[in-house]
């Protein structure tokens, strides 16, 4: 089956530890996005790739970055971890990007504990 | 920015009984999606809408993409209890690929 799958589900780094969470997607869709969720609150979308063109959130911190080698993976990286960054960490997908009304197709998550 | 208010916030409900819940903005979307996410998982896409106007179901749950454009319905007919959940709305405006979140309704089915 087509999916969006992220690994590892569950990621514990020490603070200022740098971590990086990948995901992938057997969709062959062509813009891939990071979420971070906090409890009980909404995704926030921290960037997205269109392609190979990088979009970054205006209030996303310096501290998180993101690469995109290819079509079918994603990487966030964090570089100094601080206790706030401690959340689930969603990777999405979709087929188009700007100027088109689309679906995006959430991977399972990574819930990433910070001590 | 644009902002959904998604309501009610939490709902408790015996089984077998239907739920509505609903979204409202001040800004014209051209897509409304509705997720439904399970405690440490991914949310998963229920149902999409992109015409106002337009009405879909997806076994027993409805959607709506009000005439308005500014705002959605999604009811649940006949609950169980693995209907348990968070329940998102999103929209996807004219500006692009971002979607705006509201805030989630917790769903309790009790058996």
């Amino acid at each position: 089956d087509a999916m969006v799958i992220q690994n590892p589900r569950y990621q514990v780094t020490q603070f200022g530890k740098p971590v990086t969470l990948s995901c992938s997607q057997t969709l062959n869709h062509n813009v891939m996005y990071w979420y971070q969720q906090k409890s009980s609150q909404a995704p926030k979308l921290l960037f997205h790739y269109y392609d190979k063109d990088f979009n970054n959130e205006a209030d996303t911190p310096d501290n998180f970055q993101s690469r995109r080698p290819n079509t079918s993976f994603c990487f966030l990286d964090i570089r100094s971890p601080g206790l706030g960054d401690a959340a689930m960490y969603l990777c999405a997908t979709s087929r188009a990007g700007y100027r088109s009304s689309d679906e995006q197709y959430f991977g399972p998550g990574t819930r990433l504990t910070v001590t | 920015g644009q902002q959904l208010n998604q309501s009610p916030q939490s709902m408790f409900i015996q089984e077998g009984e239907d739920v509505s819940m609903n979204c409202t903005s001040s800004s014209i979307f051209n897509t409304w999606l509705w997720y439904k996410q399970d405690p440490g998982e991914g949310p998963v896409l229920l149902i999409a809408l992109y015409k106002a106007g337009e009405l879909t179901s997806n076994g027993r749950l409805t959607a709506q993409f009000g005439i308005t454009r500014k705002d959605s319905f999604l009811n649940i007919s006949a609950s169980i209890p693995s209907d348990v959940g968070i329940y998102f709305c999103a929209g996807l405006g004219t500006s692009g690929s971002r979607l705006t979140f509201g805030e989630g309704t917790q769903l309790t089915v009790n058996p």
